[in-house]
């Protein structure tokens, strides 16, 4: 089945510094999304991609469509507190439904 | 402003009840779907419709069962809750074309407990 794979399962960086969030699968997916969750609320939709090779930004983050449609990421830049949660990278594959990798726990050191 | 709204937030209850959690939105999307989150699994996917009187089941659906009779609402019944069963659960919606998932916008969801 279909499988999205994020490590680490943690990561913690100093505020105003830049982090980068991989996302992989041995599948191919049509779509990517990435999604933030702050504690005790539902994940919010940060950037959508639909397109190999696109790259889309979104304020600080930015978020690229891998060109072998296998693996997406997800850099932010100059993070701030507020960035602490938990991303997920999902995406949309041959059986047309949105599979989710585990997340990963940022925590912004001030 | 339209939304997708989970009732309760917070739920107790004893081992064999029957529980049922509600999902309600406002943007007219024909896709629902009933996630859980558990701790080293992320979020899986436990029943999904496309459209009124449509329901399917997904990866981790014993236990669980779901009813469409309108676009708005989408209920989780629980028809026997067991300890397993305690999580947290997320409703979502999305507007894509039929059997096709893609952007799911989702509720504040629900810290179910079985006790």
């Amino acid at each position: 089945g279909q499988q999205l794979n994020q490590s680490p399962q943690s990561m913690f960086i100093q505020e105003g510094e830049d982090v980068s969030m991989n996302c992989t699968s041995s599948s191919i997916f049509n779509t990517w999304l990435w999604y933030k969750q702050d504690p005790g609320e539902g994940p919010v939709l940060l950037i959508a991609l639909y397109k190999a090779g696109e790259l889309t930004s979104n304020g600080r983050l930015t978020a690229q469509f891998g060109i072998t449609r296998k693996d997406s990421f997800l850099n932010i830049s100059a993070s701030i507190p507020s960035d602490v949660g938990i991303y997920f990278c999902a995406g949309t594959g041959a059986n047309s439904k949105l599979t989710f990798g585990k997340g990963i726990t940022l925590s912004v050191r001030p | 402003d339209a939304e997708i709204t989970q009732s309760p937030r917070h739920k107790i209850t004893e081992t064999g009840r029957q529980v049922t959690l509600a999902c309600h939105q406002t943007w007219n999307h024909n896709n629902m779907f009933w996630y859980r989150q558990d701790l080293g699994h992320g979020l899986r996917l436990i029943h999904y419709s496309y459209g009124v009187q449509d329901t399917n089941k997904g990866e981790v659906s014993d236990g669980y069962s779901v009813s469409r009779s309108n676009t708005e609402d989408l209920p989780l019944t629980l028809e026997s809750a067991a300890s397993s069963q305690t999580s947290v659960y997320f409703c979502a919606s999305s507007e894509s074309p039929r059997a096709m998932d893609t952007e799911a916008f989702f509720g504040q969801g629900t810290r179910l407990t079985v006790v």
